[in-house]
């Protein structure tokens, strides 16, 4: 399978602790993005890669949020202090240079 | 700022019944691309179309077609003899440029179609 995979699927945590997701592009695409979606609503943009720069980020993602992407391959998404209104699915894509861009299965986030 | 709007929260229809799913956008942008995304139960979003701006041309793959009308900013989507694996949330999208060409996708809330057989 040569879609993205992202890692763990689900996660359950008690509030003020940290979690990291992991997510696995196609390979060759080297563009990535990060998106939040909550119940009842459509993704949100949190931030973009291209490579190994994180070239954008949203206001939505606050200082409790930092991903990374070492050598322009798998990605991060951590958070810090975990609130209870992080609870959501986490989503990631890919893309080559132009537009399409492909989503992984999510990481669910429960925050208790 | 770029904006979708999926009016329909929820549909259902009985199998083999055409059903429309409809999408207006906003946009300042003369150049953008709108996308319609599949998400069943599973919640992985499923690629189902891109169309750039500049392609009115409707589009019919199989049992689904798509209408896009620049004049009245709509994308609509249109499954036809539908069947009991069409449930799902379906999301219309539309591109918003990042720096160095990228594009961020922003979303309509969503439609929930519901098939029963």
């Amino acid at each position: 399978d040569t879609g993205v995979s992202q890692n763990p699927r689900h996660k359950i945590t008690k509030r003020g602790q940290n979690v990291t997701f992991r997510c696995d592009p196609i390979s060759e695409h080297n563009r990535l993005y990060w998106y939040r979606q909550t119940l009842g609503q459509g993704p949100e943009f949190l931030t973009y890669f291209q490579n190994e720069a994180q070239l954008e980020k949203s206001r939505l993602l606050s200082d409790r949020f930092s991903a990374e992407r070492p050598k322009g391959s798998f990605s991060t998404l951590e958070i810090q202090r975990t609130e209870q209104g992080d609870s959501a699915m986490y989503l990631c894509a890919s893309s080559p240079i132009f537009h399409t861009q492909y989503f992984g299965p999510g990481t669910r986030l429960t925050v208790l | 700022a770029q904006k979708v709007t999926q009016a329909q929260t929820e549909i259902s229809v009985v199998e083999k019944e055409d059903v429309t799913l409809d999408c207006v956008y906003e946009t300042r942008d003369t150049t953008y691309y709108l996308f319609w995304y599949k998400q069943p139960p599973s919640g992985e979003l499923v690629f189902l179309i891109r169309r750039n701006s500049f392609d009115e041309q409707n589009e019919i793959s199989g049992r689904y077609s798509w209408n896009f009308q620049k004049s009245t900013s709509s994308f609509n989507f249109t499954i036809t003899a539908s069947q009991v694996v069409d449930s799902a949330v379906y999301f219309c999208a539309l591109s918003e440029a990042l720096i160095q060409g990228a594009q961020k996708l922003v979303f309509g809330q969503g439609t929930r179609l519901t098939i029963n057989p």
